[in-house]
């Protein structure tokens, strides 16, 4: 693995199923960051963990959720997934020890709520 | 709260430049970016700005003043691989980023 990994890349879902896109980097980042990315609205913060066990809400939380096992997974869920929801969700880490601290994106998982 | 103003979109010819204005609102600064990212793909980090002034890397360019709450990022000598979207980024004191709308930028022949 190089960099972010994302899985599934694309999913259509049925409304009120839950499930989970998976996120992992090999860069051994301490900041994790899911978006999601609506056509005119940019990239909105969903959750982020700027170390392993702990998380945080960004702009836009509700109906998901994530946790922080270990330093490579950043797991997001949707437990009761709407249509609201269909968006492209990316994943995102950063060192977070000084310098530029750029954010990298993983490929994104397309979803589709229906 | 963040407010990031960008506009949708911008079309040039090959071979001209290109000027992305981002200005922003926002209740912590800690730096300011700009990503670019192609359809169906991810962004990519560009620049960083967090001094007022201009850095240059290669053909792009990114110029901040932070009392004016004003960012451009600045595209020379444009090439069609350069037709993307360009999203300004501002990032607080948490190193949260917010991201303005990004500005869809249409490079032709």
């Amino acid at each position: 693995i190089a960099g972010i990994t994302q899985a599934p890349t694309s999913q259509i879902l049925a409304a009120g199923r839950r499930m989970t896109l998976r996120c992992t980097q090999d860069m051994r980042h301490n900041a994790m960051y899911w978006y999601r990315q609506d056509l005119g609205l940019g990239l909105r913060l969903i959750h982020y963990s700027n170390t392993a066990g702990t998380t945080g809400k960004g702009e836009v939380p509700d109906g998901y959720s994530v946790s922080r096992a270990n330093t490579d997974d950043f797991p997001l869920t949707l437990a009761s997934a709407v249509p609201s929801q269909t968006s492209v969700y990316f994943c995102a880490s950063s060192d977070g020890t000084g310098g530029y601290n750029e954010q990298f994106f993983g490929p994104g998982t397309r979803l589709t709520v229906l | 709260g963040q407010n990031i103003d960008q506009p949708t979109e911008m079309t040039a010819t090959e071979g001209a430049i290109v000027q992305i204005n981002c200005t922003y609102q926002t209740s912590g600064f800690n730096g300011l970016f700009w990503y670019q990212q192609h359809a169906g793909e991810a962004p990519t980090f560009l620049s960083y700005n967090v001094l007022d002034g201009l850095e240059e890397k290669g053909r792009f360019s990114s110029f901040l003043s932070r009392s004016k709450g004003y960012s451009y990022l600045l595209l020379k000598e444009l090439q069609m691989k350069d037709s993307a979207s360009y999203l300004c980024a501002v990032r607080d004191g948490d190193y949260k980023l917010s991201f303005g709308a990004g500005t869809t930028v249409t490079v032709r022949a």
